[in-house]
């Protein structure tokens, strides 16, 4: 069976302050992997997509970043944190690209920025 | 753009009323969206409840219904009898061919015992 694993499960950190999320999946190869976000009170956004190692698309611009260094790994990065960045990041995977495809998501990372 | 609306929460009912949250979408550049509806339970991921690809075609699924009406752009999520394990925050979602969905902001649900 397939398992999404993320990390950490929450971070409070300080504005201007570097991050790294992580996400590894098990159990599939070659998954597609996803990247959202929900800011407190709004809704659930894709941040990222990506359907191969080394190969990452942007969907909406937050000065973050992501990378996919392995196939069974999406890792979420800035260099500064902002406090916009605060919220509730989720990593996903699908068997296939497109629309029609049911996402199966880790727990989320709850993202504290002070 | 496209978009999905949800019944905004929190909502709260008692075991064994019936439920329904609403959810209608726009969808201006896809022309037969996919509909979702994924659920997380408290302590757990974000899981589908049900999907439907076809206008006019229902989903079910745990005593959930949804059925996918194009010309209300609707996709309600409806349930005669809930139960107190039914608590959790509910997304509706639509998508395309080309693109992973896109989420209302979710609906959380309490059922009082």
């Amino acid at each position: 069976a397939q398992t999404i694993h993320q990390w950490p499960v929450a971070e409070i950190k300080a504005v201007g302050s570097p991050l790294s999320l992580g996400c590894t999946i098990k159990g599939k190869s070659s998954p597609n992997l996803y990247w959202y976000w929900q800011a407190t009170g709004g809704t659930l956004q894709q941040l990222f997509y990506s359907i191969t190692v080394g190969q990452v698309e942007s969907v909406v611009q937050l000065n973050l970043s992501a990378s996919r260094p392995k196939d069974d790994q999406f890792i979420l990065s800035t260099e500064k944190l902002l406090l916009s960045h605060s919220g509730f990041y989720l990593c996903a995977w699908s068997l296939r690209a497109g629309g029609a495809e049911t996402l199966y998501f880790g727990s989320g990372t709850r993202l504290t920025v002070l | 753009g496209d978009s999905v609306t949800q019944t905004e929460g929190p909502v709260t009912v008692s075991e064994s009323e019936s439920l329904i949250i609403n959810c209608t979408y726009s969808a201006t550049s896809i022309a037969y969206p996919n509909l979702f509806w994924y659920v997380r339970y408290p302590g757990e991921g974000l899981q589908l409840l049900l999907k439907v690809i076809t206008a006019g075609q229902k989903g079910s699924s745990r005593g959930f219904e949804a059925t996918y009406n194009k010309e209300t752009t609707s996709f309600h999520l409806q349930k005669a009898s809930v139960q107190e394990s039914d608590s959790a925050v509910y997304y509706c979602a639509l998508g395309d061919n080309n693109n992973a969905p896109r989420f209302g902001a979710g609906t959380k649900l309490s059922v009082k015992p």
